[in-house]
């Protein structure tokens, strides 16, 4: 069966400061891998997607980037961290678009990010 | 642009009672996928029910349904018979396979709150 596996679960760093949260999928290959970002009781906000290695779609102009430097690894970094950087990250798969339209995102446990 | 509207940012309902959470979508796509998903307090992400622009029935999986009125632009999510373990946040997503290389973008949500 297929799991996404997602870290750190929480983490509190400084402004100025890097990041880097990892998302991997296993049981499943050439998976559409997307990072969602959520601000405290609100929607999910599509941050990036990508359909296959190297191949990374951004949604929101802003300091944060991703990669995938394998089928299934996704990346999600910044070089210096602003105070509105702070929420709820989600990493999720999907099957591609082989697999129909019907297929739903699998999410990840999520990290919560808080930036002091 | 593609957009999901959830028009009702909070619900209560009487434990028992059927409840239904609106979402309109904008696409000019012809195909797409719309989906329901479930958050409780917890964070985790849940896959509630599928339904194809295509599809002439209305998906049913269990106390969940879609009504799904195409020409309308909105698929409202209905469940029956609440229960106090529905309480969570509802969100309403919308997959674009063809002109955003399967983008799924959420609309704003819904909390539910369910009264014993």
């Amino acid at each position: 069966s297929q799991t996404i596996h997602q870290w750190p679960a929480t983490l509190v760093q400084p402004v100025g400061s890097p990041l880097s949260l990892e998302c991997t999928v296993e049981g499943t290959s050439n998976p559409n891998l997307y990072w969602y970002r959520q601000a405290a009781g609100r929607g999910l906000q599509l941050l990036f997607y990508s359909v296959g290695i190297g191949q990374i779609s951004s949604e929101v102009p802003q300091n944060l980037s991703a990669s995938r430097p394998q089928d299934r690894q996704f990346i999600l970094s910044s070089k210096k961290l602003l105070l509105s950087d702070s929420g709820f990250y989600l990493c999720a798969w999907s099957q591609s678009l082989a697999g129909g339209l019907g297929s739903p995102l699998h999410f990840g446990n999520g990290t919560r990010l808080t930036v002091t | 642009a593609q957009k999901i509207t959830q028009t009702q940012p909070g619900m209560f309902v009487q434990e028992k009672e059927a409840v239904t959470l609106d979402c309109t979508y904008d696409t000019s796509d012809q195909s797409y996928g719309l989906f329901w998903y479930k958050q409780p307090s917890s964070g985790e992400m849940i896959f509630l029910i599928y339904q194809g622009s295509y599809d002439e029935q209305n998906a049913t999986e269990g106390r969940y349904s879609l009504n799904f009125q195409k020409a309308r632009k909105s698929a409202n999510l209905v469940i029956s018979a609440s229960q106090l373990g529905d309480s969570a946040m509802y969100f309403c997503a919308m997959r674009l396979p063809w002109s955003s290389a399967s983008k799924i973008i959420f609309g704003s949500g819904t909390r539910l709150s369910i009264r014993p």
